[in-house]
C-alpha cells in the first residue's frame, strides 16, 4: 500500500455528527498534517501534529498520532453542512522537503 | 491574507504542445512546489524549488518537465510536449520554510490535453 492511506474513502454524516477520518503510512515520519480541499478547490492546511505528539486540538478538529501503528485520525466534532469536502493526510518523513499526500477520505455532511 | 495565485484556471491544449503554467507564490516564501492531482486521484508530488534550483523531483517529473523562477514573483512550470496523460490539475504550493512545514497552495490551473 501507499504512504498516507485514509479510510473511509467516502463517509456520509447528518449535521450535527462527529466524522472520524483514519490515515495510515509505511515509513517513519517527522510530522503529519491534514488538508482539506473543496470541490476542484486547492488544499487548505489545517493541522499539523509532529511525530513526538500523540494528540492536538484546533477548534472542533483534534487529531490523533499513534507512531507505533504508524496511523492518525482527525475527528471534527459537530459537522456542519460547511465541512463537505475531501480531507487529505500528508506526511513528511524529513531528508527533503516534500509532502506525501494519502487518497483522501470524501466527507457529505448532510443537513 | 496573503495567498498563492495560480493562471490560468484553466488550459485546453492539443497533444504534443507546449505548456506554461503561472504561478505567483506567497511574497516571503522561500520554498516552492508543483504538485498534481488527475481527477478524483491523490494529489501527487512533481517537484520541489528552493534557492533557484530543483531540491526534490519524482519520478513523473521527467525531461517533459522543467520549472522556472524567472523573476522576484513568479514561479512557472513547463511541459514541453504534453501527453493525453498529463491533463490533470495542476497545484502550486509555497511555504515560508522548509523542513516539511506546512504548505499553502494556489486554487489549481486544471490542463485539459486533447
Amino acid at each position: 500500500s501507499q504512504q498516507g492511506e485514509e479510510d473511509p474513502q467516502a463517509l456520509s454524516i447528518q449535521e450535527g455528527e462527529n466524522a472520524t477520518m483514519n490515515c495510515s503510512y509505511k515509513t517513519s515520519i517527522n510530522n503529519l498534517q491534514w488538508y482539506r480541499q473543496n470541490s476542484g478547490r486547492g488544499l487548505v492546511h489545517l493541522i499539523l501534529i509532529r511525530s513526538n505528539e500523540r494528540e492536538k486540538h484546533s477548534g472542533r478538529l483534534r487529531v490523533t498520532l499513534d507512531t507505533s501503528k504508524k496511523s492518525s485520525s482527525l475527528l471534527i466534532t459537530a459537522s456542519r453542512a460547511a465541512d463537505t469536502a475531501s480531507y487529505f493526510c500528508a506526511t513528511f518523513t524529513g531528508g527533503g522537503n516534500k509532502l506525501t499526500f494519502g487518497t483522501g477520505t470524501q466527507l457529505k455532511v448532510e443537513l | 491574507e496573503p495567498e498563492v495565485t495560480q493562471t490560468p484556471s484553466h488550459q485546453v491544449t492539443q497533444m504534443g504542445q507546449e505548456v506554461i503554467l503561472r504561478c505567483v507564490p506567497i511574497s516571503n516564501h522561500l520554498y516552492f512546489y508543483w504538485y498534481r492531482q488527475i481527477l478524483g486521484q491523490k494529489v501527487e508530488f512533481l517537484v520541489s524549488f528552493y534557492n533557484n534550483e530543483i531540491s526534490e523531483k519524482s519520478e513523473i517529473f521527467d525531461d517533459q518537465f522543467s520549472v522556472e523562477r524567472p523573476d522576484g514573483s513568479n514561479f512557472t512550470l513547463k511541459i514541453r510536449s504534453t501527453k493525453l496523460e498529463d491533463s490533470a490539475m495542476y497545484f502550486c504550493a509555497s511555504s515560508p520554510t522548509g523542513g516539511g512545514e506546512k504548505l499553502f497552495f494556489g486554487s489549481g490551473t486544471q490542463l485539459s490535453v486533447l
